[in-house]
């Protein structure tokens, strides 16, 4: 497809465990974003990619969280050992990479921790 | 690092009256600012940016915003507001001077009265 494609769009699992989820960002793309957005809040920044490398992971929130581009198209934001408090919608962006250009976003991925 | 601010929790509106959404950002160095829009179980839309010159700047949907230096504002407005424009809007800033990281307000509920 043309947009930002994120699987799967659902995710439940339960409190301790690893998940994955991954994003398709638009081709040619070569800046990815991963934000994490909870209900009633504004998206918050966890990562940042331009090509391959993490340009900014500041907004990581711990060592349980890790994200990888290895080929600077598909991304997949890791999450070890699971906590209810990582519940939100998990939302992944991409842009041609220049400054003045606008981010694209997917539909979302929402991770339920139980 | 860069921020926005967006004041107001929810904006209520009739129908037919014009619109308007606050927004003020921090930056070090010269805004990029964008605006976006959320409906329901929906990905982030991008609405319009401000890069440079005009300080006024049209986009989708009928919605324009305001670009003020001094004041540190991008106000989103429309002149006569629609029921279908009932969503979460968004303002976004990038720093011209730092990276390519894309920093959100919390956001603003926008309900339009029939």
């Amino acid at each position: 497809g043309a947009g930002v494609s994120q699987t799967p769009s659902n995710k439940v699992t339960e409190k301790g465990k690893y998940v994955e989820l991954r994003c398709d960002p638009i081709s040619g793309h070569t800046a990815l974003y991963w934000y994490r957005q909870s209900l009633g809040q504004g998206p918050e920044f966890l990562i940042y990619f331009q090509g391959t490398g993490a340009a900014d992971d500041s907004g990581l929130p711990n060592d349980r969280f890790f994200a990888v581009r290895p080929e600077g198209s598909v991304s997949t934001l890791k999450i070890q050992r699971t906590e209810r408090g990582d519940s939100a919608v998990y939302l992944c962006a991409s842009s041609p990479g220049l400054m003045n250009t606008e981010a694209f976003f997917g539909q979302g991925t929402r991770l339920t921790v139980v | 690092a860069q921020s926005v601010a967006q004041p107001e929790d929810q904006v209520n509106v009739a129908e037919g009256n014009p619109l308007t959404v606050k927004c003020t950002y921090s930056v070090s160095g010269n805004p990029y600012l964008f605006w976006y829009v959320q409906y329901p179980n929906r990905g982030l839309q991008f609405l319009l940016k401000y890069i440079t010159g005009d300080n006024l700047v049209k986009g989708s949907y009928g919605f324009e915003a305001e670009f003020n230096k001094s004041q540190t504002s991008f106000h989103l407005k429309k002149p006569s507001a629609l029921v279908s424009d009932s969503a979460l809007y968004f303002c976004a800033v990038r720093d011209m001077n730092g990276n390519n990281r894309l920093a959100f307000g919390k956001g603003n509920q926008v309900v339009v009265i029939p």
